[in-house]
């Protein structure tokens, strides 16, 4: 089973900052990679999938890039209702694993 | 509009069998390329892909989990019955189902249900 891996496990930045998730694959998955927000307490929300494509109703300070192995998450520009846990999760093969998840908390 | 609500027990007790439900509106489970998914997450812990069932009635599990899920689907309730055996206090978390979305080579979790905590507990 392909293992995922996310770093760092959590930080704590402020509104306005640009931020930069990653997420690493065991081994190559392509571009078979979304991300997930999960805010406390609230099921996950799609963010993005196929690397680097938003879904829809996703504000374009959200964007993913990578393939093969290594994946970035990035906010370019911190809002409040960002601070939450982003997950990776590869569907290149089964099981579609997710990885541990970053924490994004206010500093 | 898609939605999807799971139910099932609250409590359940060690070496039990948990059987979770999930209803959805919105979309059909006899559509080509549709797909429903099970998901959980312990308390605090991140989240654990289990199982998927395909409109096709193709099934997927974890590995890890196989020998103890089994997933259905009853495409005239519009429900998806995940069942684990065996139950254990490890086992305590929030289940979630999930429609997939089955786009070209894409297949994420768009819509997600509300989840339910199930606690295994004596």
């Amino acid at each position: 089973a392909i293992r995922m891996t996310q770093s760092p496990s959590s930080f704590s930045a402020s509104t306005g900052d640009r931020v930069t998730i990653t997420c690493r694959a065991s081994q190559g998955i392509s571009s078979y990679l979304a991300w997930y927000q999960q805010k406390p307490g609230k099921a996950p929300k799609l963010l993005i999938y196929a690397a680097s494509t938003l879904q829809s109703g996703v504000p374009s300070r959200f964007s993913g890039s990578g393939s093969g192995t290594d994946f970035t998450l990035t906010i370019s520009c911190l809002q409040s209702e960002d601070f939450a846990t982003y997950y990776c999760q590869q569907y290149y093969s089964y099981p579609h694993a997710f990885g541990p998840g970053t924490k994004v908390d206010i500093k | 509009q898609i939605t999807l609500k799971e139910s099932g027990p609250t409590l359940v007790k060690p070496t039990q069998t948990l059987t979770l439900t999930c209803t959805f509106s919105g979309f059909s489970l006899s559509t080509s390329g549709v797909g429903v998914g099970w998901i959980r997450q312990p308390p605090g812990k991140a989240l654990e892909w289990l199982a998927l069932i395909y409109w096709d009635d193709d099934k997927r599990y974890s590995p890890s989990l196989k020998s103890r899920l089994t997933i259905t689907k009853d495409t005239s309730k519009n429900q998806v019955v995940l069942t684990m055996t065996n139950m254990d206090p490890v086992d305590t978390a929030t289940y979630y189902c999930a429609h997939l979305y089955s786009g070209y080579l894409d297949r994420v979790f768009d819509y997600w249900g509300q989840g339910t905590l199930v606690t295994v507990s004596s």
